[in-house]
């Protein structure tokens, strides 16, 4: 069984504060993709990575990082220096290469970024 | 390029209604899915289909129906509505290898009274 868990339910931080989600995921398959996904408070859901679970190197987009764990299991995300326009709710998930697309969503986190 | 398009955007049913919740996608992707949002609990797989034909069950199947009868098209169906079914809708799309991600039509917020 596939089980992506976001411990962090809410998450508050003053602007230019950095802030790392935490994401742990469970699966029996030995190629999966781990995903995130912002939700703004306008309701779209918005792709932000996929990584190939071979690919264990930490990637770096702006102001968005990405540290992959295998051996814990995790794929935590980081934004630096916050802005207010990060305020949303973020998703992790998961999908085993031999699940058929079956794409399993965390409860998410939602961040607020005070100014 | 219109993505993934759901219709309607909003809807009202009465108990026991039936309905269906329309999902198309122009990107001829092999792979479509719905979901539903609700609070505290993310999102839930409700059925998938990995291609024209062929269709699975998710976390949450019980009350829906699903076919794919095209690789465009991906209806929901709701047999007989019931207040725990007044949610947030997404349907979702993507090739097999998900290299872009799936991507996500805008969600159909649905209230069952």
């Amino acid at each position: 069984a596939q089980k992506v868990t976001q411990a962090q339910t809410e998450i508050s931080v003053v602007e230019k504060e950095d802030v790392t989600l935490d994401c742990v995921y469970e699966t029996r398959d030995t190629t999966y993709y781990l995903f995130w996904y912002k939700q703004p408070p306008s309701g779209e859901l918005v792709f932000l990575i996929r990584r190939n679970s071979f690919d264990e190197q930490n990637e770096i987009s702006g102001r968005y990082s990405w540290n992959f764990q295998k051996s814990t299991s995790s794929f935590n995300f980081t934004i630096t220096a916050s802005q207010v326009v990060d305020s949303a709710v973020y998703f992790c998930a998961l999908v085993g290469v031999n699940q058929g697309g079956k794409l399993i969503f965390g409860q998410g986190t939602e961040l607020s970024v005070k100014p | 390029n219109a993505g993934v398009t759901q219709t309607p955007k909003f809807q009202v049913l009465k108990t026991g209604q039936s309905m269906t919740l329309q999902c198309a996608q122009d990107m001829n992707h092999e792979y479509m899915s719905w979901y539903r949002q609700d609070p505290g609990m993310g999102l839930r797989l409700i059925h998938y289909s990995v291609g024209a034909g062929i269709t699975d069950q998710g976390e949450v199947p019980n009350g829906y129906n699903v076919s794919r009868s095209t690789t465009e098209d991906f209806p929901l169906r709701l047999l007989s509505a019931a207040p725990s079914q007044t949610s947030v809708y997404f349907c979702a799309s993507s090739f097999h290898d998900s290299v872009y991600g799936y991507t996500f039509g805008s969600g159909t917020r649905l209230t069952v009274v």
